[in-house]
Order: C-alpha cells, then structure tokens, then sequence
C-alpha cells in the first residue's frame, strides 16, 4: 500500500520557538495533502488541506500565520507551527491522496509535539 | 448536526463474535466512504472503503452503505483482541477532503 512517512515522530521545544514537520509521500505522487491535529481522547481535526504548487486551504479557526504549510513538491509538504505555545502541544497527522484513488487518505505515522 | 456521526461506544464484544460499527453522514452528495482503524497513540489505518450501495466484503470486516438512509456500517466476524481501537467513519467532503466521525471504541475481550 501507499506509504507517508513524517519526521519528526517526536519533538519537544519551547514556548516561543517554531518546529517544522515534514510528510513525505514515498512510493507515490501526492497532489493532495492534508494536516489534522489530534488531542488526547478526542478526533481528528482538520486543519488544512495542501495542494502542490499552490496556497494551502485553512479551516476555519485555524490561524494560517501561525501554522505555515508549504507543499512544494509532489511528495513533500511540511507544516511548521510558529511561536509555540503549550496549548499547540497535540498529535500532528498528515495524510496524502494517491492518484487513481481520488479518495483514499493514507495517513502518515504522525508526529507528537510537545510544548514547554 | 453533525456530519459523520458515531456512538462513541465503548463497545465491548467478547472475543469470536461479531462487532458491528454503525456511521451515520448527513450530506446526501457524498459518494465515498471509509473506516479507519486506529490505536491509542498511534495514527489512522485505512481498513475499507466502499462507494456503492450494499455489501463489501476483506477478510473478517464487511462493510455495509446505504445512501438512501445516509448510512454506512462496519461488521466485524470473529473478533479479536487484537481488533480493539477506536474504528473511525469518514465521509469524502468538497474539495476531496474527509470528514471523520469521532470513533467508536471497541474493546475485543479474550
């Protein structure tokens, strides 16, 4: 199957200082990319969607200044969250949509952020 | 209303029988549908996906669709302890996103 893999699959920084995560689509192309962020016990949050080439798509309420999403390539997005805050602390999960299955998600091993 | 809707259980099923998973989508134009498994600390595996109405058949799983009554199932046979998580419904939304429903957590007891 589609594999997405994500780096890193931890990170703890301080409040104030930014983290960049990366997804990578490994064994195929990604023209479509999405970002959920997860808390504990609860379900998974769109955050926003990222297309190739251009400007990722933002659901409401989440601040697209303080979460940069950039897809530069057809395998590669990343999402750095900017001036983090301990309330950002959560579970970070990309997906990517394979071509010929318009529809199917397959999501990355996400990535657990942990603020001080 | 919310747009994928789950009891979020906890189910509990004694291991061998079977655990049935139900979602309900209010969008009448959806036409793709998913379960995802997943475990506790750990992100979304894909276990099914199905477009049409009726039955779709992996292994132990079979998932179940009905458009007219917006509804969309899991049955699982056999179950497991392995099988214990929290069993994700999805809906394909505009823009070739998804829309989860919060899960249902199933709990296989040996």
């Amino acid at each position: 199957g589609a594999v997405v893999s994500q780096h890193p699959s931890r990170v703890i920084c301080k409040s104030g200082t930014s983290v960049k995560i990366e997804c990578r689509s490994l064994d195929f192309q990604a023209t479509t990319m999405f970002w959920y962020r997860q808390f504990p016990k609860k379900s998974l949050m769109l955050m926003a969607t990222s297309n190739e080439g251009s400007k990722a798509t933002y659901e409401q309420g989440v601040e697209k200044d303080k979460f940069l999403i950039n897809h530069a390539s057809l395998t590669l997005s990343t999402l750095t969250v900017t001036s983090a805050h301990p309330e950002d602390s959560s579970f970070y999960i990309c997906s990517a949509v394979a071509s010929g299955a318009p529809y199917e998600q397959y999501f990355g091993p996400g990535t657990r952020l942990t603020v001080t | 209303q919310k747009e994928v809707e789950q009891n979020s259980g906890p189910l509990s099923v004694p291991e061998g029988a079977i655990a049935s998973l139900n979602c309900t989508y209010s969008d009448r134009v959806s036409q793709s549908f998913f379960w995802y498994r997943q475990y506790s600390g750990k992100s979304p595996e894909l276990i099914m996906s199905i477009y049409s109405n009726g039955d779709k058949e992996d292994g132990r799983f079979t998932a179940q669709l009905n458009k007219a009554s917006q509804y969309v199932s899991l049955l699982i046979r056999d179950s497991q302890p392995s099988d214990s998580a929290t069993y994700l419904c999805a809906v394909n939304g505009n823009n070739n996103d998804m829309r989860f429903g919060a899960g249902t957590r199933l709990t296989v007891k040996p």
